[in-house]
């Protein structure tokens, strides 16, 4: 089976710009999460989407928006770009949305450049 | 809040020496925990999990068991491979918790040489 995959692999933008990054779940899989990792950090929450519904977010501006379509898929926006946003962008599915140690499967991300 | 404390890298190492990468867990319900492995220039690959207390997870000559008592998860290899270079990731998840997102440390970077 397809592991996660992401797209496009690599982004350069400029500031002020807006962008959408794009994920598709293991097939079978229901909830998307969406993580921020910063050079030299651990990945941060920003998002979980269960069933086409915001199950949670992270500590982020309001400049950054999700959705979930019916086939799972999902895409992250993100709007007037800031230098800070610079970052790999990771998406992980998983069967379900709970944390009761169920595995979260990371695809290979997105490098987001912001000039 | 939930929490993770890795321990500071860069660790380095020769081929088949002893690996320890420390981590600590703070957690307002029952965590599971993780340890995901990342490889330079891709995402984060699952190396192994313990979703309660005393359970040893392990994969790949990896092992970690969880510790509630001194709340520690430890990642242990007893000999390292140049091919063990990467950076190891703790995180924690809370079973009890209606959201599933994942809490992660700063990551510890491991360095093996021949």
């Amino acid at each position: 089976d397809a592991g996660v995959t992401q797209s496009p692999t690599h982004l350069i933008k400029t500031r002020g710009q807006q962008v959408t990054l794009r994920c598709s779940p293991i097939s079978g899989h229901k909830s998307v999460s969406w993580y921020q990792q910063v050079l030299g950090q651990g990945p941060q929450f920003i998002f979980q989407y269960y069933e086409k519904e915001e199950r949670g977010r992270g500590n982020f501006p309001d400049r950054f928006s999700a959705r979930q379509f019916p086939n799972y898929s999902s895409e992250l926006n993100v709007n007037a770009l800031l230098l800070g946003d610079s970052a790999l962008y990771l998406c992980a599915s998983s069967l379900t949305d709970r944390g009761r140690g169920e595995t979260q499967y990371f695809g290979p991300g997105t490098r987001l450049l912001v000039l | 809040g939930d929490s993770v404390t890795q321990m500071e890298g860069p660790v380095t190492l020769s081929e088949e020496a002893f690996l320890t990468i420390n981590c600590t867990y703070t957690a307002t319900g029952y965590p599971s925990l993780f340890w995901y492995v990342q490889y330079p220039g891709e995402g984060l690959q699952l190396l192994l999990k313990a979703t309660k207390a005393d359970d040893k997870g392990s994969n790949k000559g990896f092992e970690a068991t969880y510790r509630k008592e001194t709340t520690s998860f430890h990642l242990e290899k007893g000999s390292v491979q140049v091919s063990d270079s990467a950076v190891y990731f703790c995180a924690l998840s809370d079973r009890g918790s209606t959201l599933g997102r994942l809490y992660f440390g700063r990551g510890t970077q491991l360095t093996v040489w021949p």
